[in-house]
């Protein structure tokens, strides 16, 4: 069993388009995590969330809202998609709250935007 | 937030090596220090953690010593492997703030 588990794994798509990821977690943890990671593999967080309550927003535009319908589940969905857009986005979650537990990282998505 | 540097960038070392990668971090309320591996095509992944009640771990080849004084900790490979090749990263207290990542080869 996929502990963490995202939807697509490969995303490709024109330039202003409107996409989805999808993130689930069957390790019963009550904190969710988006990641963004670069082409140099700079790992920067992006959204956290807490038994479906935003805890944390990076700094992040407006154009990515993440959604949790249950805490088992985040999904990141982007607006009006930028070429800078592109990059491998990872979901993952933990017990507890931020600081002192393990995360647990699905596979990523990469998006590429043309 | 966390001020978090990780040394060297890159490391290359032969089959049999060992390897050791620095992490310095700024918050010395910091308690928690972990080290994940990512391979490619992959997520981070945790290999090893210590809390600040102890000063070294030890699992098998891999090991993490902390300096809390020095606000340091190190994560130490012994008889490295060519599948041990990946980036690895440390995030204290898991503060989101990861380190840049060390990309490590292992030369057969």
């Amino acid at each position: 069993d996929t502990a963490v588990s995202q939807t697509p794994k490969y995303l490709v798509t024109q330039m202003g388009n409107d996409k989805s990821i999808k993130c689930e977690q069957n390790l019963g943890h009550d904190t969710m995590y988006w990641y963004k990671q670069d082409s140099k593999k700079f790992l920067k967080i992006m959204f956290s969330y807490n038994n479906k309550e935003l805890i944390i927003n990076e700094t992040v535009p407006n154009r990515f809202s993440p959604k949790s319908p249950d805490k088992a589940h985040l999904n990141l969905h982007i607006n009006s998609l930028e070429l800078g857009d592109s990059a491998v986005y990872f979901c993952a979650s933990s017990q507890g709250g931020i600081g002192n537990q393990p995360q647990h990282f699905g596979d990523g998505t990469r998006l590429s935007i043309l | 937030g966390e001020n978090v540097e990780q040394h060297p960038s890159t490391l290359s070392v032969q089959e049999g090596d060992s390897a050791v990668i620095k992490c310095t971090y700024s918050d010395s309320a910091s308690n928690y220090f972990p080290w994940y591996k990512q391979e490619l095509g992959k997520g981070p992944q945790l290999i090893i953690d210590i809390r600040s009640n102890v000063g070294e771990k030890k699992d098998q080849r891999i090991a993490v010593t902390l300096n809390k004084t020095a606000k340091h900790f190190s994560l130490h490979i012994t008889e490295t492997q060519p599948e041990d090749s990946a980036v690895y990263f440390c995030a204290p207290d898991n503060d989101m703030r990861f380190g840049a990542g060390t990309r490590l080869t292992v030369k057969p």
